[in-house]
């Protein structure tokens, strides 16, 4: 399986502000997704990060709100815009290879707003 | 759409006691079916998985058997540890291997293993 990190692990921010996720896999991957959790419940995708296009954005997710960069196979990162309390959350980010049932998550990025 | 259904809980059990935790699942075609655990503290562990009817899926003790029939995936383990309490997802992809289909999860169900 990959080896997969994301920085930062946390942080806390202030409502109104911008926070940028970065997501680094050890071995080149086709697909990286993001996802969020929100406290207590479940997890939801936001959207599929796409090397060299747009994201594919999940129905209720947008890209002003959670713009999305995969400049090569093994990075990724999401933003999170203007942020209010209601986006606290763990944020992941998830790898498959070409041809793999699996999933692989990473560590995940708790983040507060307040 | 897809969806998946999970007995929600939390879930408690005595050390070495059966375990079934219920899923069942909505999705067009044919989706792969998956098991993940997510220890206390911890990121978020593939379990098992099944990607076609009547597969069963294994790893550290737990099974669950793809049901087309029922559209279930029931997470199985005959005697339960503490180690093994935390909360336990299940989800699907409704792509073919490979294909671009992010998961769709569970609710998620906390189980609690008393010694």
């Amino acid at each position: 399986s990959a080896v997969i990190s994301q920085k930062p692990s946390r942080d806390i921010c202030q409502r109104g502000t911008s926070l940028t996720i970065q997501c680094q896999v050890d071995s080149q991957v086709t697909m990286m997704f993001w996802y969020r959790q929100q406290p207590g419940q479940s997890l939801t995708l936001i959207a599929t990060a796409n090397q060299g296009s747009e994201a594919t954005y999940e129905s209720g997710f947008v890209i002003d709100k959670f713009p999305i960069s995969r400049p090569n196979l093994t990075f990724s990162t999401l933003t999170v815009s203007n942020m209010s309390p209601e986006d606290s959350s763990i944020y992941l980010c998830s790898v498959r290879t070409t041809g793999s049932y699996e999933q692989y998550f990473g560590p995940g990025t708790r983040l507060t707003v307040t | 759409g897809n969806s998946v259904t999970q007995m929600e809980g939390p879930v408690t059990l005595s050390e070495e006691a059966f375990l079934t935790i219920n899923c069942t699942y909505t999705a067009t075609g044919y989706p792969s079916l998956f098991w993940y655990v997510q220890y206390p503290g911890e990121g978020l562990q593939l379990l098992l998985k099944a990607t076609k009817a009547d597969d069963k899926g294994s790893n550290k003790g737990f099974e669950a058997t793809y049901r087309k029939e029922t559209t279930s995936f029931h997470l199985e383990k005959g005697s339960v540890q503490v180690s093994d309490s935390a909360v336990y997802f299940c989800a699907l992809s409704a792509g073919s291997g490979g294909g671009a289909d992010g998961l769709t999860f569970g609710k998620g169900t906390h189980l609690i293993i008393q010694p």
